[in-house]
């Protein structure tokens, strides 16, 4: 099946300081990856949408600067989350879409907590 | 832009029995696509059931059946045969048929907490 890895699971920052999540798509080709920023319990907010070799599309009310989206390949795109923030603290959910197989498939999603 | 209401934040089941989690969505599209995700606590989301909204015949997988009305935008799930593994976070989403300008995002409801009772 459709594999989408994401990395780090879980990952604890000081504040001030950037993270970098990874979200790979193991064996297919992802025309499109997103990304997704969960509170607990409450459902899941896309943050923004990547096209591989392209600028990402940010949804209203997402600091661009802030969080960094780089697609530089069909199977990798990353989230940086830059000057992090205890209010930045958050479940972290990367999506990838394919053509073959056809769908869109999640990543395990990163727990990020900013101390 | 569309929207998708799941008005049941927590719903509640016996194992074995029959349980339908609710969801409404607006939209002025024609053809789209609805899905029902399933979030258990490790959080991976699991893709549940698949609708494409051109084709009336209501999907099915195994226990897991929809009830769909299109013209009351309506995207119901039941799930027969309750399981103890069933008990999750479920989210309705919706999804353009569209490729252009971001349209292949999936628009989530709130999400339905459904717990199952032994």
């Amino acid at each position: 099946g459709a594999v989408v890895s994401q990395h780090p699971s879980w990952v604890i920052c000081k504040s001030g300081t950037s993270v970098k999540i990874e979200c790979r798509s193991l064996d297919f080709q992802a025309t499109t990856m997103f990304w997704y920023r969960q509170f607990p319990k409450q459902s899941l907010m896309l943050m923004a949408t990547s096209n591989e070799g392209s600028k990402a599309t940010y949804e209203q009310g997402v600091e661009k600067d802030k969080f960094l989206i780089n697609h530089a390949s069909l199977t990798l795109s990353t989230l940086t989350v830059t000057s992090a923030h205890p209010e930045d603290s958050s479940f972290y959910i990367c999506s990838a879409r394919a053509i073959a197989p056809r769908g869109t498939f999640f990543g395990q999603g990163t727990r990020l907590t900013v101390v | 832009a569309q929207t998708v209401t799941q008005s049941q934040p927590e719903m509640s089941v016996q194992e074995a029995e029959t349980v339908t989690l609710s969801c409404t969505y607006d939209t002025s599209e024609s053809d789209y696509y609805l899905f029902w995700y399933k979030q258990p606590p490790s959080r991976q989301m699991i893709l549940v059931i698949r609708q494409e909204a051109y084709k009336q015949q209501n999907a099915t997988e195994n226990r897991f059946s929809v009830n769909f009305q299109k013209a009351a935008k309506s995207f119901s799930l039941k799930i027969s045969d309750s399981q103890l593994g069933d008990a999750a976070m479920y989210f309705c989403a919706y999804r353009s048929l569209l490729t252009q300008g971001g349209s292949e995002k999936l628009v989530f409801g709130k999400g339905t907490k459904l717990t199952v009772n032994p």
